[in-house]
């Protein structure tokens, strides 16, 4: 267990509609990154969030948006989704200071 | 930019078999070089890492070692067991703390008693 939590683990939805993930870092942790994996495209970085504010971002398209709290815990939204957002979805969280980070068990979406 | 790749898999071993598998990476600093493993079903755990040229990084039988001059970061066992079969990823980031991990495309290790 790494300490960081994401719910749900599960999410089914259908095209044009919209979704969020959680994630809840380990405690300490205040960088959250946010990553896309897909069959195609492989282990992809889409946003990193510090403290509450975005430090960096990657492959995110713009139908994605992520933002952290104040308790350090983040929302990754997903809206007007296609097919091929059909992915799993990890949540990594680190010290700052810290190079190594520590991944959630992810969330699985299915858009039909 | 920087990247990270790794032999195609599937890799296909009996138990107690030697295991290698290879990555190379490019990258314009001094990366700090890592191992995840993904379970099947589960999340990314680390297993290992180095942060500077010969480091090497080892946990549960597993070992690598970070080449400079050769660009790699190879990941060895020296009797996989079939609880090994997994999904491995090497992956960097460049040497400022709090940067985004980048990953090769996934080795898939299969082994059979």
């Amino acid at each position: 267990d790494s300490g960081v939590t994401q719910t749900p683990k599960h999410l089914i939805t259908a095209t044009g509609q919209r979704v969020t993930l959680r994630c809840s870092p380990r405690s300490g942790d205040l960088s959250v990154y946010w990553y896309q994996q897909s069959l195609d495209q492989g282990l992809q970085f889409l946003i990193q969030y510090y403290n509450g504010e975005e430090r960096a971002k990657g492959n995110i398209l713009e139908r994605f948006s992520a933002q952290q709290f104040p308790d350090l815990h983040s929302e990754l939204n997903l809206s007007s989704l296609e097919l091929g957002d059909s992915a799993l979805y990890f949540c990594a969280s680190s010290v700052e200071g810290g190079e190594t980070q520590y991944f959630g068990p992810g969330t699985r979406l299915t858009v039909l | 930019g920087d990247s990270v790749t790794q032999m195609e898999g599937p890799v296909t071993l009996s138990e107690e078999a030697f295991l290698t598998i290879n990555c190379t990476y490019t990258a314009t600093g001094y990366p700090s070089l890592f191992w995840y493993v993904q379970y099947p079903g589960e999340g990314l755990q680390l297993l290992l890492k180095a942060t500077k040229a010969d480091d090497k990084g080892s946990n549960k039988g597993f070992e690598a070692t970070y080449r400079k001059e050769t660009t790699s970061f190879h990941l060895e066992k020296g009797s996989v067991q079939v609880s090994d079969s997994a999904v491995y990823f090497c992956a960097l980031t460049d040497n400022q703390a709090g940067t985004a991990l980048i990953f090769g495309k996934g080795t898939t290790l299969s082994v059979s008693s």
